[in-house]
Order: structure tokens, then sequence, then C-alpha cells
């Protein structure tokens, strides 16, 4: 148990669909982070919130859109992804006033486009 | 920006044998945090040991220990008597904070495949 629970653990879906994938943390954090892990690649990092608000954002295509309602939720709503989005999906989360303290991440979301 | 460079995408060592994967990263900052993640086949990230480049000690946690050269910007892993529940992905992670409101940017290496044999 982890801390940061994200469903579903497997997705796949066409190129033409709308899905979210959604995070939940546990741990009184207050930033949360989305992660892309493709094959033979690092981690990218692909947005950041801190307090709710949107403070990175890594140059990630518009077909992905994500949402922190609150501190202990994060999702990212997927709509006419691409082949090559296929990879497995992290989210963390971290307390950002003690930025020696390390994120804590999810078992992650395994995506696949058809 | 910052980079992280693991040099060896495999390695495989026999159960009880001592590993070291090595790490290397790029960066202007003088103050920062560096980790070692293990990620097994559950998919799980999970923090296996960090340092803070001020502190001049190596951090050990059990195990695992690190080599922290700061003027070389290197970042070793030392894992001892290996087991076999080592067998993961370990990423190598460099990390300063974001400076608007403190949140955290992780650059994460390649990534090493260890493969501990019985």
């Amino acid at each position: 148990e982890t801390g940061v629970t994200q469903t579903p653990r497997h997705l796949v879906m066409g190129m033409t669909n709308k899905k979210s994938l959604k995070c939940e943390q546990h741990l009184g954090h207050n930033a949360m982070y989305w992660y892309k892990q493709s094959a033979k690649k690092p981690l990218e990092l692909m947005f950041v919130y801190s307090l709710e608000e949107r403070v990175e954002n890594n140059s990630v295509p518009s077909r992905f859109s994500p949402e922190c309602p609150n501190s202990s939720h994060l999702f990212l709503h997927l709509h006419t992804l691409q082949p090559e989005d296929s990879a497995l999906y992290l989210c963390a989360s971290s307390q950002d006033r003690n930025s020696n303290q390390p994120q804590h991440f999810g078992d992650g979301t395994r995506l696949s486009i058809l | 920006a910052q980079t992280v460079t693991q040099s060896q995408p495999e390695m495989s060592v026999q159960e009880a044998e001592t590993v070291t994967l090595s790490c290397t990263y790029d960066t202007s900052e003088n103050n920062y945090y560096l980790f070692w993640y293990k990620q097994p086949p559950s998919r799980q990230m999970i923090l296996v040991i960090r340092q803070e480049a001020y502190k001049q000690q190596n951090a050990t946690e059990n195990r695992f220990s690190v080599n922290f050269q700061k003027a070389a910007k290197s970042f070793s892993l030392k894992i001892s008597d290996s087991q076999l529940g080592d067998t993961a992905m370990y990423f190598c992670a460099f990390m300063k904070p974001l400076i608007i409101q403190g949140a955290q940017k992780l650059v994460f290496g390649q990534g090493t495949r260890l493969t501990i044999n019985p």
C-alpha cells in the first residue's frame, strides 16, 4: 500500500474514444504529478499540480487534459489518442513544502491505444 | 537543463553477491537531491535511498548504499548481499524544487534492469 491509488490498472481504448485516468492520494500531500513511462525511455513528467493549481505542463499535447479538483484527486482526461500514446501512466504525490521529501507513486495505469 | 544518465541498461548477478549500479548527472545547481527508485514487475515505484547534495556523507539504508561524488556528478548505488527480491528496474533521479510554489521536479535516468539469479 503506497497511499497513492490509480484506476483503472489497465485500459484499452480506440483512437476516437474518450476516457479518464484517476489518481487518489491518502497521504495528506498537496502536490500531485502525472508521468508517462514508455518502453526504453526515461519517465517523462507531464503535469504538476501544487495546491490544486497547475504549475508545470511539459509541452504535452492537448489530447491529454489534466484536472485536479482537490488536493487528494487528480485526473487525466484522454481524447483522440494516438498509438504512440500507449504507455504506463504513473501518478505521484508529495508534500511540496518539504522539498526533501520524496514523491510517492501509484502502481500506474497501463494504457493501450488500438 | 538537468540530465541523468544510467549507462548500464541491464545487469545480472548471483544471489548474495554485491552489485553496483552507476548513475551520472549534469546540473549547474549547487543544492539538489538525488534518489534511487526501484520498480519491480508490480510496477510500483519504490524509493530505495536518497541523498542531499549538501551532505558529504554517503547515505545508507540497510543493504543499500550510495557513492556520491559531487565533483564528478556521480551517484552510484551499491546493493550488498543481493536477494531475489531485488530483481527490478532501478531508476536514478535528480530533483530540485520548482521555483513556483515549491513543487518538485524529478528528472529520471533511463533505468537499469537488474536480475538476481538464484
